[in-house]
């Protein structure tokens, strides 16, 4: 069962436009969202958060939104560029519940010079 | 660098063995977690410590065990071993148990090749 879906397994996308990755979760309980990168051969680096109390977190190019109604919360990537060609997960916490965090399987972004 | 080292990078070892991975936190970090990620799969929760006690239990199998030091170093271990262990196993520390929105921080992680 999994609570946290990443249905894109992959996307490119030119250089310079926008890139949106998708993440969906089913467990209402989770309060707390966030982003993490991963390039080959290194561990997730963490990229961007968002708490269930807000709808928008930005942090430079990045901007990750939160639709709590539909469980739904999506990374914009914008302008795209090649190094951020990397395996992206979403991952998601019920910070109340003291639970451990809960990752997507993850979709790869290839920038496209 | 994200300040949390794990050793060894890669392992190669047969069925019915048993490794120990090892885990180093970032400097100040009380806790410790650890994932495997299989092929094609997510980062799988297997267990966390906090402070030297266990905090919370994922998928872990009974064959794997884990303890976290005084010196707050973690290490996984892994017995009798078989074909689907293979996997990369990461160790990630934050600053405070979970019950806070917290942020993980990952060590470049094992990869674990069992023939």
């Amino acid at each position: 069962d999994q609570q946290v879906k990443q249905n894109s397994p992959s996307l490119s996308v030119q250089e310079g436009r926008i890139s949106i990755l998708n993440c969906d979760y089913t467990n209402s309980m989770f309060d707390y969202f966030l982003w993490y990168k991963k390039y080959p051969a290194e561990g997730p680096t963490f990229l961007i958060s968002i708490s269930s109390i807000k709808d928008k977190n930005e942090d430079g190019r990045f901007t990750v939104f939160l639709n709590k109604s539909a469980k739904h919360l999506s990374l914009h990537i914008v302008p795209s560029q090649p190094g951020d060609s990397a395996v992206y997960f979403c991952a998601a916490s019920e910070v109340s519940g003291n639970t451990p965090l809960v990752f997507g399987k993850g979709t790869r972004l290839s920038v496209i010079a | 660098d994200s300040g949390v080292t794990q050793t060894p990078k890669h392992l190669i070892t047969a069925t019915g063995q048993r490794v120990t991975l090892r885990c180093s936190p970032r400097s100040g970090d009380l806790s410790v977690y650890w994932y495997q990620q299989s092929l094609d799969q997510g980062l799988q929760f297997l267990i966390h410590y906090y402070n030297g006690e266990e905090r919370a239990k994922g998928n872990i199998l009974e064959r794997f065990s884990a303890q976290q030091f005084p010196d707050l170093h973690s290490e996984l271990n892994l017995s009798s071993l078989e074909l689907g262990d293979s996997a990369l196993y990461f160790c990630a520390s934050s600053v405070v148990p979970s019950g806070v929105q917290e942020t993980q921080y990952f060590g470049p992680g094992t990869r674990l090749l069992v023939l």
